[in-house]
């Protein structure tokens, strides 16, 4: 069973580009996770999504960031302009229901 | 609000030396305790879960783990690592209706051979 996908795995952007990372969840689960990992921290939440609906985005900075998952499968987690502080991994995770996470490998951005 | 804090930041130990990590979280109601562990290069994959039951759970690799209610803790033994347990260690929490997981910062297990 292929796990999650995501890409690009590594990005590098100056300051004020746009950016985009992909994420394809396990077959069948309709929970999708996106979670920002800074260095030497655990990651934290940033949205979830529970088929096509974001069910808790409290922690996505929406100034800057958005997402969507369109048909409640792939999803697309979109910076624009992107910051210094930005610079993190970037990790999608999915579920059935609320069960087990799992995890893809994250997409590592730097942002000059 | 939920948190989980891990006691060490790094751990350095020799082979076949025993392991034990601290977890302990904050909420006062049901939880979900987890850990998960990076190995080198690799992604966050799931080490062993406790939902209900048995406190004592046994996760893949030799790994167990201790839910001690009283204590609001989950910490993680080993009796005997190995060099190939170097790895970095998360343990996380989700609890009430919510499927959202909290994250501890992690603790770097290095295993010197």
């Amino acid at each position: 069973e292929a796990g999650v996908v995501q890409s690009p795995r590594y990005k590098i952007i100056e300051k004020k580009q746009p950016v985009a990372f992909w994420c394809n969840p396990i077959s069948g689960h309709n929970t999708l996770y996106w979670y920002l990992q800074n260095l030497g921290q655990g990651p934290e939440l940033l949205i979830r999504y529970e088929n096509e609906e974001a069910v808790d985005d409290s922690q996505l900075p929406k100034d800057r960031f958005s997402a969507e998952r369109l048909k409640g499968v792939d999803s697309t987690l979109k910076i624009q302009p992107a910051e210094l502080g930005d610079s993190a991994v970037y990790l999608c995770a999915s579920s059935f229901d609320q069960n087990e996470q799992f995890f893809g490998p994250g997409t590592r951005l730097t942002v000059l | 609000a939920q948190s989980v804090s891990q006691h060490n930041h790094h751990v350095i130990l020799s082979e076949a030396a025993s392991l034990e990590l601290g977890c302990n979280y904050s909420y006062g109601g049901t939880v979900n305790l987890f850990w998960y562990v990076q190995y080198p290069g690799q992604h966050l994959q799931l080490l062993l879960k406790y939902f209900s039951g048995d406190p004592l759970v046994k996760g893949i690799k030799g790994f167990e783990a201790e839910f001690i209610k009283s204590k609001f803790s989950f910490n993680l033994r080993k009796p005997s690592v190995q060099w190939s347990d170097t790895a970095e260690y998360f343990c996380a929490v989700n609890g009430g209706s919510q499927g959202n997981l909290i994250f501890g910062k992690g603790t770097k297990l290095s295993v010197k051979p």
